[in-house]
Formats: structure tokens, sequence, C-alpha cells
């Protein structure tokens, strides 16, 4: 079935240090992935994403890689600084073939930069 | 930079009564979407739109539910008869294309059923 998960719920960095957050994804049929961030009181707001053909996309501070093997993705941010502290979350959509553009979202991982 | 909106941000509503939640999403967007969250859970999809009616709908998206796109901006979520369970985060969302397009998101309509 889908589902779509976080190996870690909560993470702290020093400001400066790089960041990586995981998710494991157990459709293997998924091919797009979206990394959001929600800051509280927000909606999430789109960071990047990645389609099931590619295994590394690369954006500003953030890099997104895709295992497919293992079905895992996970987020890099460079230089983590305090206003990247929020909730991230991984989505995935599948192409059923059909009009199925859902997302569906993981539970999310805490990002908590120390200054 | 286009975002969608949504308005209220907060939406305080007896048990029983219809509500109706608002979005404008982002001008040249073709795909729209709303979401729920529950408080400390993660995003759950409901029904997504296109063309003047829905692509798909969720478990969650029952006979109390409704859509509608009434103008060329607007795109409405109706909750009929509200439960206590309604309670949640509402978001709307919307993107160029279906598969394999960005879903952006508004910063949602915080519904409390009391």
């Amino acid at each position: 079935g889908e589902s779509v998960g976080l190996h870690l719920p909560t993470l702290s960095v020093q400001e400066g240090d790089n960041s990586i957050i995981n998710c494991a994804y157990s459709n293997s049929a998924s091919d797009y992935f979206i990394w959001y961030k929600q800051e509280s009181g927000k909606g999430p707001q789109f960071i990047i994403d990645i389609r099931s053909n590619m295994d590394k996309r690369q954006g500003q501070r953030v890099t997104v890689l895709l295992n497919k093997t293992v079905k895992h993705l996970s987020l890099q941010i460079a230089a983590t600084q305090p206003g990247d502290s929020a909730v991230y979350f991984c989505a995935e959509n599948m192409d059923s073939g059909g009009s199925n553009y859902k997302l569906t979202f993981g539970k999310g991982t805490l990002l908590t930069v120390n200054p | 930079e286009p975002e969608v909106t949504q308005t209220p941000s907060h939406q305080v509503t007896q048990m029983g009564q219809e509500v109706i939640l608002r979005c404008v999403p982002i001008s040249n967007h073709l795909y729209f979407y709303w979401y729920r969250q529950i408080l400390g859970q993660k995003v759950e999809f409901l029904v997504s739109f296109y063309n003047n009616e829905i692509s798909e709908k969720s478990e969650i998206f029952d006979d109390q539910f409704s859509v509608e796109r009434p103008d060329g901006s607007n795109f409405t979520l109706k909750i009929r008869s509200t439960k206590l369970e309604d309670s949640a985060m509402y978001f709307c969302a919307s993107s160029k294309q279906g598969l394999g397009q960005p879903q952006h998101f508004g910063d949602g309509t915080r519904l409390s059923i009391l």
C-alpha cells in the first residue's frame, strides 16, 4: 500500500552545519517526489522536487537524493541557518494512468537549528 | 511571487452548521486541491479538481463535503453539517499541470468545531 514515512522525527543541528533529513517510501510505483517546509502557522512551502528518472537534484543550498533500489529519499541542506528551522515533509505522487495527482505526505521531521 | 490565498484564517463553527472555506489559487494554475491536517498529524489529501469537475477524492471526502469553482478565481470547500472531528487545518493547493508538477499551498484555514 501507499506509505511515506520519515526515519527521524526530530533533528537538531548547529548553525552552519549541514542537515540531512531522510524519508522512506513503500510504493515502488511512485514517480514524483517533493520536499516541503512547514513553518509554524503556515502552509507547506515547496522546496525541491525530483522525478523517478533522476537520482539527484540540486537547488539553492538544498539537494535531494533518490535511491529507488531501497526506496529512500533524502534532503540535504547546506550551511543550515536558523531560518531553516521548521517541519520538513516528503510527499510522493504516483502516475496510475488516470487522474491521480494527489500527494501522499509523510509525518514530518522537526529541524531545529541552534545558533 | 504569486501565491495561493485562503480565507478566513480561522473559522469557529457550531457542530451541525455549514461552513465554506475559500481559496484563490495561483492565476495560471489549472489543477486545484484541498488537503487537511489534524493537529500533530500529517497532511491528508481530500480532493482534486480539474476542468470544473472532481478528478479524485479520498475516503474522507464524503457526501458532507463539496467543492466548487464559482468563478474564474475562487475555489471553495463546503462542509454541509460539521462534526467535531472536522476540526483541522484545511489547506488549498494548486498546480499548473497534474502529475509531475509541484503543488503550491496556501497558509490554511484553521477550522474549529464547537
